[in-house]
């Protein structure tokens, strides 16, 4: 167990929808990174915010958009969904911004119908 | 801009022997390597790291070895184990101002009794 946690861990939506994703790190943890995983696909970083601010961006959809609130705690939110943002998401957490271990939630798997 | 090509894409050795898998980077500005190991369905995890100043690092079975000049880097795994199959994902970061990891795209080993 890595200290982060992921709700819910199975979603099943249909085409068009918006889901929320929720990523709370480890007790101390200011960064979040957000990945998306596609079946049998590498880790496609989308998006990392450290202590409330947006970090760094990677090929992150205009209908995905995330945020971290006061408490640390982060949501990712999917827009207009389409069958092929079916996939793995992963929040991690590190204790900084970058050059160092980040620790990944049990992730959430999403499947848009 | 940052890429991380991992080779090879699957590899089966036989239980004992040695496990060897590469990756190349092109950012010359990259100063953090992490492998991470992912079993069947569960989050990714550290196995090991190694930051641009050292050349080797070893933990017990598990090396990491880094090469700038040539812009590579490599995981080793000596006297392979049944519970070491699973996909091995390589991965860089550039601590200036792009605080994200770029992941290779794994690499699936079996372990062959």
């Amino acid at each position: 167990d890595s200290g982060v946690t992921q709700t819910p861990k199975h979603l099943i939506t249909a085409t068009g929808q918006r889901v929320t994703l929720r990523c709370s790190p480890r007790s101390g943890d200011l960064s979040v990174y957000w990945y998306q995983q596609s079946l049998d696909q590498g880790l496609q970083f989308l998006i990392q915010y450290y202590n409330g601010e947006e970090r760094a961006k990677g090929n992150i959809l205009e209908r995905f958009s995330a945020q971290q609130f006061p408490d640390l705690h982060s949501e990712l939110n999917l827009s207009s969904l389409e069958l092929g943002d079916s996939a793995l998401y992963f929040c991690a957490s590190s204790p900084r911004s970058g050059g160092g271990e980040q620790y990944f939630g049990p992730g959430t798997r999403l499947t848009v119908t | 801009g940052e890429n991380v090509e991992q080779h090879p894409s699957t590899l089966s050795v036989q239980e004992g022997d040695s496990a060897v898998i590469k990756c190349t980077y092109s950012d010359s500005a990259s100063n953090y390597f992490p492998w991470y190991k992912q079993e069947l369905g569960k989050r990714p995890q550290l196995i090991i790291d190694i930051r641009s100043n050292v050349g080797e690092k070893k933990d017990q079975r598990i090396a990491v070895t880094l090469n700038k000049t040539a812009k590579h880097f490599s995981l080793h795994i000596t006297e392979t184990q049944p519970e070491d199959s699973a996909v091995y994902f390589c991965a860089e970061e550039t601590n200036f101002g792009n605080e994200k990891l770029t992941f290779g795209t794994g690499t699936r080993l079996t372990i062959i009794p």
